[in-house]
């Protein structure tokens, strides 16, 4: 049973465009949410992250959006860069058990 | 360290055999977590130890996994009668406390990547 769902696992952008990553869980109960970025051979690290409390959080280039009746949460990236190349995950943390659950990944490339 | 360090960094093995990966979490963190990323797939939950709780296992795929964190800190994988599905990379997190401090505090090691031959 996969609670957190990231559909696409692939998406293609050109440079200085608009990224839309999107993600879908199952559980209200979820109270905090996050974006994860991890490079080839490396681990990931943290981008972004909401509380259930908002519907969105910038920083700089990246804004999360949370849509809690819709059980969604997107990250845009705009302008995107060649840098921003990676696989993204998004997460959902469970104050309750103290445990972060991810989805599957969304490789974003971002050609030049 | 500065960070969650990990060993080894690759692993050949052959099938049947046991093997063992070291997490070496940041000091002063009670949350640590492993995680198991298989070619193609997304992060997939093993085991979290928090503070001197009893570990949450739900995430162990089978019996011939488990882990085990000794004096709060280091914590050891180990994957018995090792199979070719096992095959992924092996990641640890750590982070100051579970309940209370979100989920941004939660930092990765490198990963070790385990290849059953």
């Amino acid at each position: 049973d996969q609670q957190v769902k990231q559909n696409s696992p692939s998406l293609s952008v050109q440079e200085g465009r608009i990224s839309i990553l999107n993600c879908d869980y199952t559980n209200s109960m979820f109270d905090y949410f996050l974006w994860y970025k991890k490079y080839p051979a490396e681990g990931p690290t943290f981008l972004i992250s909401i509380s259930s409390i908002k519907d969105k959080n910038e920083d700089g280039r990246f804004t999360v959006f949370l849509n809690k009746s819709a059980k969604h949460l997107s990250l845009h990236i705009v302008p995107s860069q060649p840098g921003d190349s990676a696989v993204y995950f998004c997460a959902v943390f469970s104050g309750n058990t103290g445990k972060l659950i991810f989805g599957q990944g969304t490789t974003l490339q971002v050609k030049p | 360290g500065a960070g969650v360090s990990q060993s080894p960094s690759n692993k050949v093995t052959e099938k049947g055999k046991d093997v063992e990966l070291r997490c070496d979490p940041i000091s002063g963190h009670t949350a640590l977590y492993w995680y198991r990323q298989s070619l193609g797939q997304g992060l997939e939950f093993l085991i979290y130890f928090q503070g001197n709780s009893a570990p949450d296992k739900s995430g162990l795929p089978s019996d011939r996994f488990s882990a085990e964190r000794t004096g709060g800190s280091v914590s050891t994988l180990t994957i018995q009668r090792t199979q070719q599905e096992d095959s992924a990379v092996y990641l640890c997190a750590s982070s100051l406390g579970g309940q209370g401090l979100g989920g941004n505090t939660i930092y990765f090691g490198e990963g070790s990547w385990l290849t059953v031959v």
